[in-house]
């Protein structure tokens, strides 16, 4: 079982900002990553460590982390940005990894 | 530029084994560890394992030992998954990830490899 709990779907509406969190108890130790993928393709890296873009990820996208609860903001959503978005960390006992279940995001 | 080019789909009958390849290029492959990662149709991501390139050390998720076997050709650049006792619950496309450094993040993923798994 995911030991990281994401919202299934959430949806925005154009150019308004939207959260995905993702919930574990791991994320007291370990920053999340973000990965957004859509249909039929790979997944691409958004955001990683505390909140770090990796080149060509538009700053629209950001990261941050209270206690629990790691959350990706989007600033201003864009059409592009319609995807499955997950969340990995390392898990509680920091030997392996884990993936939440991902979030669905719908732009209206 | 880094990339991760995986090989190419696989139509397999149950019980006979698949190996999926996984080539890099554009950085230096022992320097970064690779993780392999799947998806079955309309699911989330799983995480599978990884395997140090420097050591060819493996580590297997809980549900991924026995049938499958990561290892590698670093003369080549390149890492394989093995999966025997193919099973039509192992009809999913995997990934490979390179892991990068500091907080563990899939920095580069190969495109991916659908095995179907069908009598």
């Amino acid at each position: 079982s995911s030991e990281l709990t994401q919202d299934p779907a959430v949806s925005v509406a154009l150019g308004q900002t939207v959260r995905i969190t993702c919930q574990g108890d791991s994320l007291r130790s370990y920053y999340a990553n973000w990965y957004q993928q859509k249909p039929g393709q790979a997944p691409i890296l958004v955001i990683y460590g505390k909140n770090n873009r990796p080149s060509g990820i538009p700053d629209r996208f950001s990261g941050s982390s209270s206690g629990n609860t790691a959350s990706l903001t989007i600033t201003g959503a864009q059409a592009e940005d319609e995807a499955d978005y997950y969340c990995n960390s390392r898990d509680s006992s920091g030997n392996h990894q884990v993936f939440g279940g991902g979030t669905k995001l719908t732009v209206l | 530029q880094v990339q991760l080019v995986q090989s190419g789909s696989e139509l397999k009958k149950p019980g006979a084994s698949v190996k999926v390849s996984c080539k890099a290029s554009g950085y230096t492959f022992t320097s970064y560890a690779m993780n392999w990662v799947r998806q079955a149709p309309g699911q989330g991501l799983e995480w599978m394992g990884w395997i140090n390139t420097n050591t060819g050390n493996p580590t297997y998720a809980q549900g991924f030992t026995g049938r499958f076997v990561f290892s590698l050709d670093t003369s080549v650049s390149t890492a394989y998954l093995q999966i025997s006792s193919l099973k039509a619950e192992d009809t999913v496309v995997y990934y490979c990830a390179r892991e990068g450094d500091a907080y563990s993040h899939f920095d580069y993923w190969g495109q991916g490899t659908l095995v179907t798994v069908s009598s």
